[in-house]
């Protein structure tokens, strides 16, 4: 398996414009998270799924932000309107029976 | 509040140097996991520790779980630069395994 992917690995967007975050899981795992890192709030859960079922989604900022996961292969995180607050390295991980794999993050830069 | 405490948050330290670091909460976990992130990657994980009091190595990586089950320590013997990297601890919780990081370690190791 090549690991969890996530694209792009890079994104540089205006304030007020849609983003669209993708990752695909480890084939096989059960539980999905977005996590979003920066220097001062360091690794935040933002959301997770079971069975592509969404479980606790208290770690998203607010409204603007929403994820879907449509099959147990792919999963999208959504900021609209963006704003330059949002900037940070996102990631994507999955697991089965508690071990995460993490995916290679998307760095969103809002200008 | 945090549910994981780590500390130090920073540290720089010459090659060869020993070092520990530590994960601290009020809470009690099944299970307790260490990470380290490399710079432009994802968190790996290192080791899951389960049983108080469980030490478990991993070459010059010793990991300690407390006997309450409520902190972990990490002690590298002869760090070398290649050690240098954010070390995060994070726990499983919830019924459907919501995974939580803790604040994090920044380790440097010169040469």
């Amino acid at each position: 398996d090549a690991g969890v992917i996530q694209s792009p690995r890079h994104e540089v967007t205006e304030m007020g414009q849609e983003v669209t975050l993708r990752c695909k899981p480890i084939s096989g795992h059960n539980s999905l998270f977005w996590y979003r890192q920066t220097m001062m709030r360091g690794l935040e859960l933002l959301i997770y799924f079971n069975n592509n079922v969404p479980i606790d989604d208290s770690g998203m900022p607010e409204d603007r932000f929403s994820a879907k996961m449509p099959n147990a292969s792919f999963s999208t995180l959504k900021i609209q309107p963006s704003e330059p607050r949002d900037s940070a390295v996102y990631f994507c991980a999955s697991s089965w029976f508690g071990e995460a794999f993490f995916g290679q993050g998307t760095r969103l830069t809002v200008v | 509040t945090q549910l994981l405490e780590q500390s130090p948050q920073f540290l720089s330290i010459q090659e060869g140097e020993n070092l520990t670091v530590y994960c601290n909460s009020s809470s009690v976990f099944s299970s307790l996991q260490w990470y380290r992130q490399e710079p432009g990657e994802g968190p790996v994980l290192l080791v899951t520790v389960v049983t108080g009091g469980e030490v478990k190595k991993l070459k010059r990586l010793t990991f300690q779980f407390g006997d309450a089950r409520k902190d972990s320590s990490l002690h590298i013997t002869a760090a070398q630069p290649g050690d240098t990297g954010l070390y995060l601890c994070a726990v499983s919780t919830g019924t459907a395994s919501k995974l939580t990081f803790g604040t994090g370690t920044r380790l440097q190791v010169t040469l």
